[in-house]
């Protein structure tokens, strides 16, 4: 399968632990994206990579949100002293420049 | 700012029956407009897009036009099936924003025999 993969599907974890998630995009994507997800709303931006340059971060992220891409190809998403409001669905997605982007299955984050 | 606003679901039909499900949309400039399907247990996929006023985008049976002038990209089928049954999602993406999609909330559509 050479679809956008993100690892784990699902992670189940205490308030105040760290959390990291990782994307893979499709080879050759150069743009990333990554987006979250609540019960009943639709995805919201988080940020967006172009290779390995982080270019836009949404207000969303908070300063216990990072994000890395360290050499243009996968991505990962940690999230420091976890609160329970950041339970939600993570998503993942990559392009070529301006075309259609494709969207990884997520990781489902619970906070406990 | 640019944001997508979409009727409630859940939509219940009988099977051939008639879809809509409207969009509208706020948006500065000029934005293209998507529509995606996110099937049970699986990840967001593409269905239709528009990129500019009176494109109509097209996809397994579904059709959006792109209406400038009512701010708008009603998504329509003529004839669903059991197998439609998924959220749809409409969106946006602006010129000049690094392509980022905007999302509207989703409609549940759930479609019975």
């Amino acid at each position: 399968d050479t679809g956008v993969s993100q690892d784990p599907r699902h992670k189940i974890t205490k308030r105040g632990q760290n959390v990291t998630f990782r994307c893979d995009p499709i080879s050759e994507h150069n743009r990333l994206y990554w987006y979250r997800q609540t019960l009943g709303q639709g995805p919201e931006f988080l940020t967006y990579f172009q290779n390995e340059a982080q270019l836009e971060k949404s207000r969303l992220l908070s300063d216990r949100f990072s994000a890395e891409r360290p050499k243009g190809s996968f991505s990962t998403l940690e999230i420091q002293r976890t609160e329970q409001g950041d339970s939600a669905m993570y998503l993942c997605a990559s392009s070529i420049s301006d075309d259609e982007q494709f969207f990884g299955p997520g990781t489902r984050l619970t906070v406990l | 700012g640019n944001s997508v606003t979409q009727m409630e679901g859940p939509v219940t039909l009988s099977e051939e029956a008639f879809l809509t499900i409207n969009c509208t949309y706020t948006a500065t400039g000029y934005p293209s407009l998507f529509w995606y399907v996110q099937y049970p247990g699986e990840g967001l996929q593409l269905l239709l897009k528009a990129t500019k006023a009176d494109d109509k985008g097209s996809n397994k049976g579904f059709e959006a036009t792109y209406r400038k002038e009512t701010t708008s990209f009603h998504l329509e089928k003529g004839s669903v099936q059991v197998s439609d049954s998924a959220v749809y999602f409409c969106a946006l993406t602006q010129s000049g924003g690094y392509n980022k999609l905007i999302f509207g909330a989703g409609t549940r559509l759930a479609v019975h025999p």
